[in-house]
């Protein structure tokens, strides 16, 4: 089974074009995020969602929209793809809560990873 | 947001203990002490946490400092497949939002 899983693993586009990355977590969690990882293996957050309400969004281009059709689904829609945008999104969830309670540790899990490449 | 230092790399061989170090002086009272790891080509996962005791799991212990300025991550039988990077978070208590540096390469030769 598995818990967080993304489509599609690979995907390689030319510049100017919308792409979309496809997110799913069966693990009943209400929080979901999106990373991105760089070619220097930086891995930084770019979105958080909790039931589908967007809680952390760390200024990230207007291009990219996150999107969640419910709490199981994150999706990334990325306008307009820049040699930049070349990258690994990472996708995640957990069940932190819209109000974390003291001293409850919430784990992230993560999903494999969609190496998007921009031509 | 606190920050930690980890050296860039330590090398291992198969069966021994391996001790990775990482420095947070700015820590806050709040802030927990989370340790996630990414094999190569895989997302990353999360290994342990912990506040102000020491921590045990089934992956490895946490060591954390009297001050809480550092902690030490004990893998207490390094395998092949612990090699990876590792990642040492500082997280405030109220918030999920991860912060991740450049962590520890760990290579584990046979």
């Amino acid at each position: 089974d598995t818990a967080v899983s993304q489509t599609p693993k690979y995907l390689v586009t030319q510049m100017g074009n919308d792409k979309s990355i496809k997110c799913e977590q069966n693990l009943g969690h209400d929080t979901m995020y999106w990373y991105k990882q760089d070619s220097k293996k930086f891995l930084k957050i770019m979105f958080s969602y909790n039931n589908k309400e967007l809680i952390i969004n760390e200024t990230v281009p207007n291009r990219f929209s996150p999107k969640s059709p419910d709490k199981a689904h994150l999706n990334l829609h990325i306008n307009s793809l820049e040699l930049g945008d070349s990258a690994v999104y990472f996708c995640a969830s957990s069940q932190f809560p819209s109000r974390a309670l003291p001293g409850v540790f919430y784990e992230q899990y993560f999903g494999p990873g969609t190496r998007l490449t921009v031509t | 947001d606190a920050k930690t230092t980890q050296p860039n790399s330590m090398e291992s061989n198969e069966e021994e203990p391996v001790h990775l170090p990482c420095n947070h002086s700015t820590i806050s009272g709040t802030d927990y002490i989370h340790w996630y790891r990414q094999l190569p080509s895989q997302g990353p996962e999360y290994v342990i946490h912990g506040l102000t005791s020491n921590v045990n799991n089934r992956m490895a212990s946490l060591a954390i400092a009297e001050d809480r300025k550092s902690s030490t991550l004990i893998l207490h039988r390094a395998t092949l497949r612990d090699a990876a990077v590792y990642y040492c978070i500082l997280r405030g208590h109220n918030t999920d939002k991860l912060i991740f540096g450049t962590g520890t390469r760990l290579q584990v030769f046979p």
